[in-house]
């Protein structure tokens, strides 16, 4: 069935270090990966997303890179700040194109200054 | 521009009661959702409605009926409440195949 595994469920990292999220997919027909983020009592928002007509996708200390042929994508953050602490979330559209989601189970992230 | 909005903010009810939650966003968006937010199982879909007069079942359907009331507004119902419903609800929006915007939040406990 349609499923999004996200690894890890926790990560902690000092400030200044970079931090990379994983996750696979379970449906190869799946072309649009976007990555929320969601503060502590917050509502999830898109930080970056990725289609699977590009490989990599970078804004400034956020990166995204996606692999189809291994049905995995991830999600890069450089020189983290504490204000990146948070919980991340992957996800993949299984509908083609009715942008139906399915969620990873989320990372929480700590950056420990 | 509001942007997604979402009444009630909290709610307690007794198993079996009833209620609706109000979703409403202002960015002119032909898709709306609901989804239900669980600890350590992230984000799935209840309903979505790809556009006014549209509505279609997501992950976990069971136990709630949605109405898309017009291009606004996009409403959750529970008939009849169950201790399994306790949950964050988040109803978002998009154009297409674009960005959801979510609204703040509805946190439902069912005693």
């Amino acid at each position: 069935g349609e499923n999004v595994e996200q690894h890890p469920s926790t990560l902690s990292v000092q400030e200044g270090d970079s931090a990379v999220i994983k996750c696979t997919y379970s449906d190869s027909a799946s072309n649009y990966f976007p990555w929320y983020k969601q503060e502590l009592g917050k509502r999830p928002q898109l930080i970056i997303d990725i289609r699977s007509n590009v490989g990599e996708k970078k804004d400034q200390r956020i990166a995204v890179t996606l692999n189809k042929t291994a049905k995995h994508f991830s999600l890069h953050i450089t020189e983290t700040q504490p204000e990146d602490s948070a919980v991340y979330f992957c996800a993949a559209d299984f509908s083609g194109g009715y942008n139906k989601l399915i969620f990873g189970a989320g990372t929480r992230l700590a950056v420990h200054p | 521009n509001a942007g997604v909005t979402q009444t009630p903010k909290f709610q307690v009810l007794k198993t079996g009661q009833s209620m609706t939650l109000q979703c409403a966003q202002d960015m002119n968006h032909n898709s709306m959702y609901w989804y239900r937010q669980d600890p350590g199982m992230g984000l799935r879909l209840i309903y979505y409605s790809a556009s006014e007069g549209t509505t279609d079942k997501g992950e976990v359907p069971n136990g709630y009926n949605v109405s898309r009331l017009n291009k606004r507004e996009f409403s959750l119902r529970l008939e009849s409440a169950a201790p399994s419903q306790t949950s964050v609800y988040f109803c978002a929006s998009s154009e297409g195949f674009n960005e959801q915007f979510f609204g703040p939040g509805t946190r439902l406990t069912v005693l």
